[in-house]
């Protein structure tokens, strides 16, 4: 069974911190993404990675940046978090199975920025 | 670009009437559809997938080419079918797509008993 685990479920964080949303995959999974989830606006992609160290911006880059130094971990970084990044975060991996991809998600990380 | 639309919000029925959530997409190519469902308290999960033709939980899905549709339905819905659905887009399994998913903006499901 395919896990992908973010380590908060919830963060409160202030205006300019730094913030670190981590994700991790246990099935070895080429692919993971950043996405976040808005009322009325669905999921959003914000970063994804391929491989170890490779990254590419997804529709709503701006703000973040993202790491990836091992396959199993993805973090995304709000550099300097800002009350318009309130927000539920979910990460999710993937794989080519059978020449298909198909997306797990975590739990979701409830981020708000006061 | 890729487009993903889910017209209704929210969409309320009562146990055992049909339901139709919508989802009308725009891709110059051949796209692959899914259906997510978010039960509350729970993770996002893929329902089905347009490429393999299946019912899950009683919900189908038509990929309409033509009307550029992949509506899902179901013939007698569930109260335990309350959930938020969203309706989601890949350009295929080759090239750089490495299975990127534009998502539709999301339906609310609510079955009343």
């Amino acid at each position: 069974d395919v896990k992908v685990t973010q380590s908060s479920r919830y963060l409160v964080k202030r205006t300019g911190e730094k913030v670190f949303l981590e994700c991790v995959q246990d099935m070895d999974h080429e692919n993971m993404f950043w996405y976040r989830q808005d009322p009325g606006l669905g999921l959003r992609l914000i970063y994804f990675s391929y491989d170890v160290k490779m990254k590419e911006k997804g529709d709503i880059p701006e703000g973040y940046s993202v790491s990836r130094e091992k396959k199993e971990r993805f973090s995304l970084i709000l550099e300097s978090a800002s009350t318009n990044q309130t927000s539920m975060y979910l990460c999710a991996s993937s794989t080519r199975a059978s020449g298909r991809y198909i997306q797990y998600f975590g739990a979701g990380t409830r981020l708000s920025v006061l | 670009a890729q487009r993903v639309t889910q017209p209704e919000k929210l969409l309320s029925v009562f146990k055992g009437a049909p339901v139709e959530l919508k989802c009308n997409y725009s891709y110059s190519g051949s796209p692959e559809l899914f259906w997510y469902v978010q039960y509350s308290r729970q993770r996002l999960q893929l329902l089905l997938r347009h490429i393999s033709r299946e019912s899950i939980k009683g919900f189908t899905a038509d990929l309409n080419k033509g009307e550029t549709s992949f509506h899902l339905k179901k013939p007698f819905a569930q109260e335990e079918d309350s959930a938020m659905y969203y309706c989601a887009l890949s350009g295929g399994a080759g090239g750089t797509s490495y299975g990127k998913l534009t998502f539709g903006q999301g339906t609310i499901l609510t079955v009343h008993p």
